[in-house]
């Protein structure tokens, strides 16, 4: 079975720009969840998405934005970016979200901000 | 605020035994996970822990006490490819984590 694939896999951006990343979850997985890592802060939830829903989110500016298609593909967009939003981008899948136990995570999109 | 607090690096060396505790304050509590991490790599499950006790899975064992807001990840038999980064992670609500922010692990030869 594939994995979670994200693309693109690095991306370099300048500051003011908007930015979209691709999450695609393991095969009939509904849930995706978004994650921003950087160095010393460790991962921190963005936001969740089933069945094309929004059911929780984190605590960032609403600069930051997903969604989610049918097929349970997800996007995040990130608008008028800045220098610290250079991070590490995860997404992660599971069947059906809160009772799952077990995210299996993509290899995340490095976004550069410059 | 909600938190999850662990120790930023450990060292140990081949073959020994290691523990990496997680320490969580949080408005609610579904479970308590823990993930792998290496350098260039996506995070990989490795345990999880709703109730209080010892769960086993080869190696690596998680303890969790809910009463004390307290869990720890144990490490047997260190191999080298076990050098990676540990996350502790809760869920405080439904469709929500929150993540430590890891935990270097350095085995020595």
């Amino acid at each position: 079975k594939a994995g979670v694939t994200q693309t693109p896999r690095y991306l370099i951006k300048t500051r003011g720009q908007q930015v979209t990343l691709s999450c695609s979850p393991i095969s009939g997985h509904r849930s995706v969840s978004w994650y921003q890592q950087t160095p010393g802060q460790g991962l921190q939830f963005l936001f969740e998405y089933f069945s094309e829903t929004q059911r929780n989110k984190g605590n960032f500016p609403g600069r930051f934005s997903g969604r989610q298609f049918s097929n349970s593909r997800s996007e995040m967009n990130v608008s008028t970016l800045e220098l610290g939003d250079s991070a590490l981008y995860l997404c992660a899948s599971s069947l059906q979200g809160a009772e799952d136990n077990e995210q299996f995570f993509g290899p995340g999109t490095r976004l550069t901000v410059l | 605020g909600q938190s999850l607090e662990q120790p930023s690096e450990v060292t140990a060396v081949e073959g020994a035994i290691v523990q990496i505790n997680c320490t969580y304050q949080t408005s609610g509590f579904y479970g308590l996970s823990w993930y792998q991490q290496h350098d260039g790599g996506a995070p990989t499950f490795l345990s999880y822990n709703a109730l209080d006790g010892l769960e086993e899975t080869g190696r690596f064992s998680s303890f969790l006490s809910r009463s004390d807001s307290y869990g720890y990840l144990l490490l047997q038999e260190l191999q080298m490819k076990d050098s990676a980064s540990y996350f502790c992670a809760v869920s405080p609500s439904n469709y929500k984590y929150i993540f430590g922010t890891g935990t270097r692990l350095k085995v020595l030869a």
